[in-house]
């Protein structure tokens, strides 16, 4: 057990449709990091948030959103699904902005239909 | 730019066989480079990582991997495998900021 959590752990929706992932870092983390993981693009980096700014960004569609919040969880936002968007959403946290290692929470599995 | 790329996307081993997973990678600065495992159903946990210093790493499970930087490697091996190490592996980079850029990843068969 990484210590991060995440919630829910499936999600199952329609195109169209909006949903929202949660993630609580390990205790005394200030830094989080979204990822997708899925079977044709494999696991890629979204973007990082360090105490409550965005830090960093990489292949995030506009239709995505993050924010992290004054308690240090964070929360992604997917809207106007499609079916591509369907994938395994990965938290980690790390306890400052240039960390060595990040630990990884569970995931959310998305099903888009 | 930097990227991770691992040779072949599934390997078999016998129980107590060699297991060699290999990853080689690009980057224009000194890179961090890690492996994680990633058991079904479950999120990735790390296994190893090489930061400076010693380039031998010794991880958790009988794994160790070498960074070699001629060779622009770091591969994973494990002397004997075990049932328990079927899993997917990847291997991954951190340089220029604080993103990991992961391989496409391993999936390990092992056969009684």
């Amino acid at each position: 057990d990484s210590g991060v959590t995440q919630t829910p752990k499936h999600l199952i929706t329609a195109t169209g449709q909006r949903v929202t992932l949660r993630c609580s870092p390990r205790s005394g983390d200030l830094s989080v990091y979204w990822y997708q993981q899925s079977l044709d693009q494999g696991l890629q980096f979204l973007i990082q948030y360090y105490n409550g700014e965005e830090r960093a960004k990489g292949n995030i569609l506009e239709r995505f959103s993050a924010q992290q919040f004054p308690d240090l969880h964070s929360e992604l936002n997917l809207s106007s699904l499609e079916l591509g968007d369907s994938a395994l959403y990965f938290c980690a946290s790390s306890p400052f902005m240039d960390s060595y290692e990040q630990y990884f929470g569970p995931g959310t599995r998305l099903t888009v239909t | 730019a930097q990227s991770v790329t691992q040779l072949g996307s599934h390997v078999s081993v016998s129980e107590g066989a060699l297991v060699l997973l290999r990853c080689n990678y690009s980057s224009s600065v000194p890179p961090y480079l890690f492996w994680y495992v990633q058991y079904p159903n479950q999120g990735l946990q790390l296994l190893l990582k090489y930061t400076t210093g010693a380039t031998l790493v010794k991880g958790i499970n009988g794994f160790e991997a070498e960074f070699k930087k001629s060779e622009t490697s770091f591969h994973l091996t494990k002397p004997s495998a075990h049932m328990s190490d079927a899993a997917e592996y990847f291997c991954a980079l951190k340089a220029a900021g604080n993103k990991l850029t992961f391989g496409g990843g391993t999936r390990v068969l092992v056969k009684p």
